[in-house]
């Protein structure tokens, strides 16, 4: 069975730190991994997507992630906390069979991450 | 204006009432989805189409009920509204070819007394 975990429920950093979102994934098959975002009050934003070419994906507003098969992990990084990037986010995986991608998904519990000055 | 209008924003009702979320869109796709979500638990699938005439369940459809009047509304009835329905839904819609890029409503919090 596909399933993906956030392996943080809330993080905390410093304006101006490194931000780490920890995903893992569990899949069969070779998975399409994607990042959403989620500001209070707003529907999710499509962060990036990976969907088998290079390993390293860049997103919006200076996420990147970074596609590892031997740890099953697709975690959310950015050098430098703004403030603006005080949100929950969401790992999802692309549910996959057989005969191809179904185009369902599968979402993380999610993350919160909260920002201070 | 928003690609996917949803409506209500904010419903609060009693137990056994028939609510009914909106939903409508600009963009032109045809795959329209309905999720639901709780806090911890990120969002699960209630009910998703592909087109008109093609509706299909998600993993959470009991209790819920879809309408497809036309190619850009997709819309989410509770037949009789119970409290553990208590949550923030969210339409969705994607284009053919792109799994997984999915945009999103702005939701509509329900609220069941």
């Amino acid at each position: 069975a596909q399933s993906v975990t956030q392996l943080d429920s809330h993080v905390s950093v410093s304006e101006g730190t490194p931000v780490l979102l920890r995903c893992n994934y569990s899949s069969s098959y070779s998975p399409s991994l994607f990042w959403y975002v989620q500001h209070p009050n707003k529907g999710l934003q499509l962060l990036l997507k990976y969907t088998s070419a290079a390993t390293l994906v860049k997103g919006i507003n200076g996420f990147e992630a970074e596609f590892k098969k031997s740890e099953t992990s697709f975690h959310l990084t950015k050098p430098s906390a703004h403030m603006s990037d005080a949100a929950e986010y969401f790992c999802v995986v692309s549910l996959m069979h057989g005969s191809g991608n179904t185009g369902k998904l599968i979402f993380g519990q999610g993350t919160t991450l909260q920002v201070k000055p | 204006d928003a690609d996917v209008t949803q409506t209500p924003r904010n419903r609060i009702t009693k137990t056994g009432k028939r609510i009914m979320l909106e939903c409508s869109q600009t963009k032109g796709h045809d795959r329209m989805y309905w999720y639901r979500q709780d806090p911890g638990l990120g969002l699960r699938l209630i009910y998703y189409s592909f087109d008109v005439k093609d509706i299909n369940k998600g993993e959470i459809s009991d209790g819920y009920s879809v309408s497809r009047q036309a190619q850009a509304k997709f819309s989410l009835s509770l037949e009789s509204a119970i409290p553990n329905q208590t949550a923030l839904y969210f339409c969705a819609t994607r284009g053919q070819g792109t799994p997984g890029e999915l945009f999103f409503g702005e939701g509509s919090r329900l609220t069941v007394l």
